[in-house]
């Protein structure tokens, strides 16, 4: 049980967009713009390709695009390509009682 | 170029501590405004946020690790450290250390160790 609620699996073919959503709660997403999005390839450490919400590191392809809306935060990666295939995780600060990080469960992109 | 690496027993009876070390080159852990951290990920799971340390020194814990962590940094050494009492299997993950200058937000991530909590 993540904290966070990601699809297990979203495909797309090359050239085409597609979008993962990470839905939180109020005490996370909904409250702050401290949405996080890491590309994962197998047996490899996670790399950060958004930060607060639609930010790009140096480096990222603009193809990587980051939204909000209320509790739900999306990854958009337009133009998919072959080596975008890999796990997605999102994550986001969260106060309760303390302040922290959660992730979500990863998401699973196939390029067709 | 900062770059991490993790260090520490790849294999840990249960009941017992998990200790890592993450070794930083390539700049201070004493810069100002980063975060020091650690995140787990379980064999074929999620990632899982542990818990970091500013540069200041103040510690931050995932509430349900809390009881049973430690978090701590030794500047003239450039190196922080994990502490993990009373292991059982749940813990058995590849342990990555982190850094950034947001909380939330880790941009340099070592390279990741495992480690396994079995008798």
């Amino acid at each position: 049980h993540s904290a966070l609620t990601q699809p297990a699996s979203v495909s797309g073919s090359p050239g085409q967009s597609i979008t993962i959503s990470c839905t939180g709660t109020s005490s996370d997403i909904g409250d702050y713009n401290y949405v996080s999005w890491y590309q994962q390839n197998p047996g490899k450490a996670p790399k950060l390709i958004l930060y607060e919400v639609n930010n790009r590191p140096s480096g990222v392809p603009h193809r990587f695009s980051g939204s909000k809306s209320d509790n739900t935060a999306s990854l958009t990666i337009s133009g998919l390509q072959a080596e975008d295939e890999a796990d997605y995780y999102c994550s986001s600060y969260r106060t309760t009682t303390t302040s922290h990080v959660v992730f979500g469960g990863g998401t699973r992109l196939t390029v067709l | 170029q900062l770059h991490l690496q993790e260090s520490g027993p790849g294999l840990v009876k249960p009941s017992e501590t998990l200790s890592l070390t993450c070794a930083v080159s390539g700049g201070s852990i004493g810069r100002s405004s980063s975060y020091w951290g650690w995140v787990r990920q379980p064999p074929g799971k999620g990632l899982e946020w542990i818990g970091s340390i500013y540069y200041s020194g103040s510690t931050h814990y995932n509430p349900s690790l809390k009881s049973r962590l430690t978090i701590s940094a030794v500047t003239s050494k450039n190196q922080f450290y994990l502490k993990l009492n009373t292991v059982t299997a749940t813990d058995t993950a590849v342990y990555f250390c982190v850094t950034g200058t947001a909380f939330e937000a880790f941009d340099i991530w070592g390279q990741g160790t495992m480690v396994t909590v079995s008798s």
